[in-house]
């Protein structure tokens, strides 16, 4: 167990919907990412917050937007969703901005259908 | 454009005999690489890493190497378990350390057959 979590585990959607996963990170951990994995892919680095204000963005569409509150916990949201849009979808969180050594939570398994 | 590539996608070995899981990068600039093994329905966990001013860190059985010229970098594990059987990523990062940014390739498959 990495101590960070993710919800729901699973989500089951049509097209052009709109859906938000959670990340809580680990206890003492400032920075979240979040990471998307589609099929036979590498992880894709989507963006990054750190202690609330968003450090570095990936290759993240315009559709999906992302935000870390005051707690810690961070949203993904993703809008108008395509089927092209299932996937995987990773949080890590690691203490600082710059710690390449993240801890990643079991994944929201999302299906666009 | 796939900065980081794993070239193999599975690997079956034996019990007791060495495992390595290959690795190649286009970008000069990555100075910080990473092995992460993956179980299925978990995610990644971090295994071992290289900064780019060595050439070798070993922790236990877990021994990466890079080379900098061929800019190739490999995981050997050694002895090999059947607990092993995973995917595995390599990851790079470049830059000055403001981003904790992975750049990921697209994972090896390992199978440790008992």
């Amino acid at each position: 167990d990495s101590g960070v979590t993710q919800t729901p585990k699973h989500l089951i959607t049509a097209t052009g919907q709109r859906v938000t996963l959670r990340c809580s990170p680990r206890s003492g951990d400032l920075s979240v990412y979040w990471y998307q994995q589609s099929l036979d892919q590498g992880l894709q680095f989507l963006i990054q917050y750190y202690n609330g204000e968003e450090r570095a963005k990936g290759n993240i569409l315009e559709r999906f937007s992302a935000q870390q509150f005051p707690d810690l916990h961070s949203e993904l949201n993703l809008s108008s969703l395509e089927l092209g849009d299932s996937a995987l979808y990773f949080c890590a969180s690691s203490v600082d901005f710059g710690s390449y050594e993240q801890y990643f939570g079991p994944g929201t398994r999302l299906t666009v259908t | 454009d796939q900065q980081v590539k794993q070239n193999s996608p599975s690997l079956s070995v034996q019990e007791g005999r060495i495992s390595i899981l290959n690795c190649d990068y286009t970008n000069s600039m990555f100075d910080y690489f990473l092995w992460y093994k993956k179980y299925p329905a978990e995610g990644p966990t971090f295994l071992i890493s290289i900064s780019s001013i060595k050439d070798k860190n070993e922790d236990g059985r877990f021994t990466v190497f890079l080379n900098k010229s061929a800019k190739h970098l490999s995981l050997h594990i050694v002895p090999s378990q059947p607990g092993d059987s995973a995917v595995y990523f390599c990851a790079a990062s470049k830059g000055s350390g403001n981003t904790g940014k992975l750049i990921f390739g697209q994972g090896t498959t390992l199978q440790v057959k008992p």
